[in-house]
């Protein structure tokens, strides 16, 4: 299985200040995914980081607020830009797998804006 | 598109019993993969079990097991001898198997283990 580190685990940011959140993966994958999970709520996807090319958002999520680099097969960040109050939520990043049976998460950036 | 419900917001299980999660999806897609995650208050999410559309067997992994009704669209995760570490949230997600691999997910059960 995937081996999936996150960078920072937590942070706690000012409003209108940007972050920066780092996946790093053991192994070349295919497909990494950012997902967001507001507090109470369930994930949903912000966009599929793709290697060499824009990223593919989700419908309520732009870049200008969540830019994606994917500049390798092991390697993706999402900036959360301009943050609010509302941006506060675990940020996890998830990697497809050559085989489809498993689909693994990194441990998850907790953001806190005040 | 993919739907997925959970409709147990919240349960409570004595320890050592067994429980069984809902979980109903609705899909399009011919082939597709179904998914349980558990969250803990740590809020990693830990891979459980997978089941896919065409399995003949119903999937399990050590005290996990799905129940993989396909004509009712349910695939309900049933955990044997409950331990207190199984406090937590649990969430069902589904895939297709063609194309992008993203997930859809549940709104989750938390579940909590009473000693």
């Amino acid at each position: 299985s995937a081996v999936i580190s996150q960078k920072p685990s937590r942070d706690i940011c000012q409003r209108g200040t940007s972050l920066t959140i780092q996946c790093q993966v053991d192994s070349q994958v295919t497909m990494m995914f950012w997902y967001r999970q507001q507090p109470g709520q369930s994930l949903t996807l912000i966009a599929t980081a793709n290697q060499g090319s824009e990223a593919t958002y989700e419908s309520g999520f732009v870049i200008d607020k969540f830019p994606i680099s994917r500049p390798n097969l092991t390697f993706s960040t999402l900036t959360v830009s301009n943050m609010s109050p509302e941006d506060s939520s675990i940020y996890l990043c998830s990697v497809g797998q050559a085989q489809r049976d498993t689909q693994y998460f990194g441990p998850g950036t907790r953001l806190t804006v005040l | 598109a993919q739907k997925i419900t959970q409709t147990q917001p919240g349960m409570f299980v004595q320890e050592k019993e067994a429980v069984t999660l809902d979980c109903t999806y609705d899909t399009s897609d011919p082939s597709y993969g179904l998914f349980w995650y558990k969250q803990p208050s740590s809020g990693e999410m830990i891979f459980l079990i997978y089941q896919g559309s065409y399995d003949q067997q119903n999937a399990t992994e050590g005290r996990y097991s799905l129940n993989f009704q396909k004509a009712r669209k349910s695939a309900n995760l049933v955990i044997s001898a409950s331990q207190l570490g199984d406090s937590a949230m649990y969430f069902c997600a589904m895939r297709p198997n063609f194309g992008n691999e993203k997930l859809t997910f549940g709104t989750g059960t938390r579940l909590t283990i009473i000693p």
